[in-house]
């Protein structure tokens, strides 16, 4: 089965903090993604990668950045960590090409910035 | 961008068939309609996904209409563990980005 492994399930951080969010995936994907989830607001697209080191914007990229220096590998970076930016952050993952591929979500890592 | 319509939340009762409506009448000639669902506290757990054909698999079946303007997702034999949020969901073609609405809240009744 595709596993998506974000590393961290619960973190509290510090306003200013930097904050790394890690997500690996065991199934040599192309396309990985990085979504928060709010209430009311449903899932929301913040960047998504479709090869090592390529990277697009999603709908709501402001104060996050990303890195993809391996396949298996999308990280999510908040630079400044801010109180607006408590959130369940959702990593997925899919096999890339044409379409039409199931995407795979990770359990989510809930982070409150204090 | 494009757009689907679900209920809020909907009732079955435990061992009756479950179905899901969703309404997409902007979806582009090449997208897919997923289907997943989300349990309180975890990751959104795919389902079944489809173009224009009826599709079944082992959790659940799709059907698409003819005009591909909407789809229901039919759980057979409702469990109280199939009480979640379920969200229909286009993929945008190539790139599989998905575009999340607030869901339906199915409560499994006993």
């Amino acid at each position: 089965d595709v596993k998506v492994t974000q590393s961290s399930r619960y973190l509290v951080k510090r306003t200013g903090e930097k904050v790394f969010l890690e997500c690996v995936q065991d199934m040599d994907h192309e396309n990985m993604f990085w979504y928060r989830q709010d209430p009311g607001l449903g899932l929301r697209l913040i960047y998504f990668s479709y090869d090592v080191k390529m990277k697009e914007k999603g709908d709501i990229p402001e104060g996050y950045s990303v890195s993809r220096e391996k396949k298996e590998r999308f990280s999510l970076i908040l630079e400044s960590a801010s109180t607006n930016q408590t959130s369940m952050y959702l990593c997925a993952s899919s096999l890339g090409g044409q379409g039409g591929n199931t995407i795979y979500f990770g359990e989510g890592s809930w982070l409150t910035v204090v | 961008d494009a757009k689907t319509t679900q209920p809020t939340s909907m009732d079955c009762a435990e061992g009756r068939a479950a179905n899901l409506p969703c309404n997409h009448s902007t979806i582009s000639g090449n997208e897919y309609v997923y289907w997943y669902r989300q349990i309180h506290s975890q990751g959104p757990q795919y389902i079944i996904h489809g173009l224009k054909n009826n599709e079944t698999n082992e959790m659940a079946s799709l059907i698409i209409t003819e005009d591909r303007k909407s789809s229901t997702l039919i759980l057979p034999h409702a469990t109280l563990r199939d009480t979640a949020v379920y969200y229909c969901i286009f993929s945008n073609f190539g790139n599989e980005k998905l575009t999340f609405g607030t869901g339906t809240r199915l409560t499994i009744i006993p």
